[in-house]
């Protein structure tokens, strides 16, 4: 069965960098796209970041663009978000979630991760 | 940007009646439009794709409807584990399309 399984989560200062990992398994991930959702507490869910099946094309929400990056390593079925410059803001539980397409295209989101929360603070 | 608009917030409902919520776009998505629940400390979980198209292992008593600016989806008779939020999501619009700010269904 589809699993995805975030790590990475913390507490970390503003202005400083984490790293997520999304560890994939029960499908051949390096045929979907990927992507980055997140959840602000008590509130509602926002896209982040999506990359291609082969990691060629990637988008960011501009909310997070120039911050963060969006990575995968098709050899060891993980999506990775590098998050520098982390503000106040950015404190959320963050999900990676698949689409059933390895294009960047407008899609549903068909297995979410259980996600991994982050909190920004100092 | 689309803007995807979820009515009511919150919406009280007994165990065994039905309910409705709605998904208003603030321009046609087609039937590009997804529903997910989620449940408190739980990832989304996808239910209807395609505006009507229930997903794998979704119960019948779950229905989509709609098409171009205005969604409905139904439960026909409200079971306690359905008590939840739940959100639309429009994937119209590249890269990732835009979800609506959810609708809390919780036990009248």
């Amino acid at each position: 069965q589809v699993q995805l399984v975030e790590s990475g989560g913390g507490v970390v200062q503003p202005g400083r960098s984490l790293r997520l990992s999304c560890a994939a398994s029960g499908f051949s991930f390096s045929s979907f796209a990927m992507h980055w959702v997140r959840q602000a507490p008590g509130k509602g869910l926002e896209w982040v970041a999506v990359t291609s099946f082969d990691g060629s094309n990637k988008y960011f929400a501009d909310s997070v663009k120039d911050r963060f990056t969006i990575s995968r390593d098709n050899s060891k079925n993980t999506l990775y978000l590098q998050m520098n410059s982390l503000r106040t803001e950015d404190t959320a539980v963050y999900y990676c979630a698949r689409v059933g397409v390895g294009a960047i295209e407008p899609y549903y989101f068909d297995y979410w991760g259980q996600g991994t929360l982050v909190t920004v603070s100092s | 940007e689309i803007v995807m608009t979820q009515s009511p917030a919150t919406l009280s409902v007994s165990p065994g009646e039905r309910a409705t919520l709605s998904c208003r776009a603030s321009q046609s998505v087609s039937s590009n439009l997804a529903w997910y629940q989620q449940k408190p400390g739980q990832a989304p979980r996808l239910l209807i794709y395609g505006a009507s198209t229930r997903a794998t292992g979704i119960p019948a008593r779950f229905s989509g409807s709609g098409s171009g600016t205005e969604f409905t989806l139904t439960i026909s008779s409200l079971q306690s584990e359905d008590f939840a939020v739940y959100y639309c999501q429009q994937y119209n619009n590249w890269p990732a399309g835009t979800f609506g700010q959810g609708t809390k269904l919780e036990i009248k």
